[in-house]
């Protein structure tokens, strides 16, 4: 158990559907970051949040949005989803920019 | 020019072998270069961890960084069936997010 807490496992849903995927950082981690893994495109990075607030971009699509709730815990909203949309979603906390990265096991999302 | 490089492999070893893994990056503000580890199914975990060009080695495992030519590797001595999975590489620069390379998938053979 890497401390990093996603839920769910794995979700199946139809296009057009909205989910909510969710994140527990680390006791103590203050950044959380988003990460897309599919077959051909590897780790993308998605948002980054810092203790509350949005604090970097990457290839996050509109119709994707996160945020951060106080007790640091994180949500990505994915919406109007397309079968493009099936990749392996991933959450990972740090302590701050100078330190690696620990992730959770990831939510499966596969969009039919 | 993609920022981070790495031939996906995949490569496929004897037991016992030595490994060699590799990464190209462009950015020459990367000061942190990171080595993941990711098996199937899991989350990447960090491996290895280095500051600027030079060696550093945990166990069986060596990583090097030459800056100037913007090139970093992953040693793996004695290579066991347990090292079987997909190693990412992640130069840094310290105030932005990890980029991470395609990832290298290796698979050590009993």
């Amino acid at each position: 158990d890497s401390g990093v807490t996603q839920t769910p496992k794995h979700l199946i849903t139809a296009t057009g559907q909205r989910v909510t995927l969710r994140c527990s950082p680390r006791s103590g981690d203050l950044s959380v970051y988003w990460y897309q893994q599919s077959l051909d495109q590897g780790l993308q990075f998605l948002i980054q949040y810092y203790n509350g607030e949005e604090r970097a971009k990457g290839n996050i699509l509109e119709r994707f949005s996160a945020q951060q709730f106080p007790d640091l815990h994180s949500e990505l909203n994915l919406s109007s989803l397309e079968l493009g949309d099936s990749a392996l979603y991933f959450c990972a906390s740090s302590v701050g920019p100078d330190y690696g990265y620990t992730f959770g096991s990831g939510t499966r999302l596969t969009v039919v | 020019q993609k920022e981070v490089e790495q031939d996906p492999g995949p490569l496929s070893v004897p037991e016992g072998a030595i490994v060699s893994l590799n990464c190209t990056y462009s950015n020459s503000a990367f000061q942190y270069f990171m080595w993941y580890r990711q098996y199937s199914r899991k989350g990447p975990e960090l491996l290895m961890y280095t500051y600027s060009s030079g060696n550093k080695e945990d166990g069986r495992f060596t990583a090097q960084v030459d800056k100037s030519s913007k090139y970093i590797s992953l040693f793996i001595r004695d290579s066991q069936p347990s090292d079987s999975a997909t190693y990412l590489c992640a130069p840094h620069s310290g105030n932005t997010p990890l980029v991470f390379g395609k990832g290298t998938r290796l698979s050590v053979i009993a």
